[in-house]
């Protein structure tokens, strides 16, 4: 089957790094995707990865191991705007989303 | 950047009635769009695959004679939620594939349903 999983809730501090896992299982693999979402809003895309390796973009970071069928999301120079659920999802062979539940970072002073 | 537009993006209506969501994509073609349902603090749900000029295609679970969908054009798709009631109040977000990029797709902003 198809599952993408990742941690339910994470806290950090303003100004920290965190980095938030992901693992995915999907049929076929058409890439890695981040999307940030804050409450009552859509998500918004963050990133997107389908070779190994890091993508920088700004204070967000993100990088995909396929052999381990492993993702991660990092944010540096953390700031309270930041407080969102994270989704990590993964593209099949038929080009759908296949989303995990999201990880709500919370952010204290 | 490409825009995905939705209306209305709040609605509350009267148990019983109907409901009629639009998605538009602004800027680009879209010959599949995507409609989701996400409940309060849980993730995204997908109800269908929306192609342009055929059926939508449903997950398992979601009623299509209740939740209709027409893809009438490469840039509307409609999501009408028939006779709605309480327990289909929820977030409805739509997201639209550029014709030109398989892997691309752009979210609208999403409509807030309440049933009463």
């Amino acid at each position: 089957g198809q599952n993408i999983d990742q941690p339910t809730e994470m806290t950090a501090t303003e100004g920290a790094i965190v980095q938030i896992n992901c693992t995915y299982q999907t049929s076929g693999f058409n890439g890695l995707f981040w999307y940030q979402q804050h409450a009552g809003e859509a998500p918004t895309f963050l990133s997107y990865n389908v070779l190994d390796g890091l993508e920088e973009k700004g204070r967000f970071s993100s990088f995909l191991s396929r052999s381990k069928g492993y993702s991660y999301l990092l944010l540096k120079e953390l700031q309270m705007k930041d407080s969102a659920s994270y989704l990590c999802a993964g593209m099949d062979s038929n080009y759908q989303l296949i989303w995990g539940a999201g990880t709500k970072l919370i952010i204290k002073p | 950047g490409a825009v995905v537009s939705q209306h209305p993006s709040r609605v509350i209506c009267k148990s019983g009635t109907s409901v009629k969501i639009e998605c538009r994509s602004l800027d680009f073609q879209a010959t599949t769009m995507f409609w989701y349902r996400q409940f309060p603090k849980q993730s995204l749900m997908l109800m269908a695959t929306s192609n342009e000029g055929s059926k939508a295609t449903y997950e398992q679970g979601v009623e299509k004679d209740k939740f209709l969908i027409n893809h009438a054009s490469l840039t509307l798709s409609t999501l009408t939620v028939t006779s709605a009631h309480p327990e289909d109040s929820s977030f409805y977000i739509c997201s639209a594939r550029d014709i030109q990029s398989e892997w691309t797709q752009y979210f609208g902003p999403g409509t807030r349903l309440l049933v009463l």
